[in-house]
């Protein structure tokens, strides 16, 4: 079943402007990961935080996870056009067999 | 990263057709694979866990004897929609995990599949 909830559902900015996408979830998880997924193409993953791990960064990727408001936060720093993509957050619930749920996703168009 | 292969990219067939996607892992072994079907605009629904050598674990929902999977092989598993309706077209979409304790998934590129 669809756990995760992503907010907003669509972003515009302009490059080098900073984009924050958000995403809740419902039951207890493992750890929780950020895919992109480019039109009409498979997803890439990007960045995964742990159940223990409250920031996590990558490059211009910086990731947040508040479990006490089964929340996390992707953002992306000094965005680029090459950043336009559809973001999605998924979820690996704890004592399940790892399989992984995925949030509703934000498109993110960076304007050149 | 690990490679995953799936074709077709895009198949257009008539309705009461069957079509084969095919999944590969190009550079690593696949015990476990995961399809997911996704329509336009939304998320990703996990259809089935595809097991090597095993029958594949469907989702809620999801009808084993329309959405046939074959995983025959430690890097090739198969989603056969048969007889497929309009109702069918969506973008389909296999993953896989290098390792069995891996926990990031990596991706086939997708098949687009129109049922006229």
């Amino acid at each position: 079943s669809q756990q995760g909830e992503e907010d907003p559902q669509a972003l515009s900015i302009q490059e080098g402007e900073n984009a924050t996408m958000n995403c809740s979830y419902k039951t207890s998880i493992n750890n929780l990961q950020w895919y992109r997924q480019n039109s009409g193409r498979g997803l890439v993953h990007l960045i995964l935080i742990r159940s223990n791990e409250r920031e996590k960064h990558s490059g211009r990727l910086r990731v947040t996870l508040d479990t006490s408001k089964k929340s996390s936060s992707l953002l992306i720093t000094a965005s680029r056009a090459a950043d336009t993509a559809s973001y999605f957050c998924a979820t690996a619930r704890s004592g399940s067999a790892r399989q992984l749920t995925f949030g509703s996703g934000t498109q993110l168009t960076v304007l050149p | 990263g690990a490679v995953v292969s799936q074709h077709p990219s895009r198949v257009i067939c008539k309705s009461g057709t069957s079509v084969k996607i095919e999944c590969r892992s190009l550079d690593f072994q696949a015990t476990t694979m995961f399809w997911y079907r996704q329509f336009p605009k939304q998320s990703l629904m996990l259809m089935a866990t595809s097991n090597e050598g095993s029958k594949a674990t469907y989702e809620q929902g999801v009808e084993k004897d329309k959405f046939l999977i074959n995983h025959a092989s430690l890097t090739l598993s198969t989603l056969t929609v048969t007889s497929a309706h309009p109702e069918d077209s969506s973008f389909y979409i296999c993953s896989a995990r290098v390792g069995r304790m891996d926990e990031k998934l990596f991706f086939g590129s997708g098949t687009q599949l129109s049922v006229l």
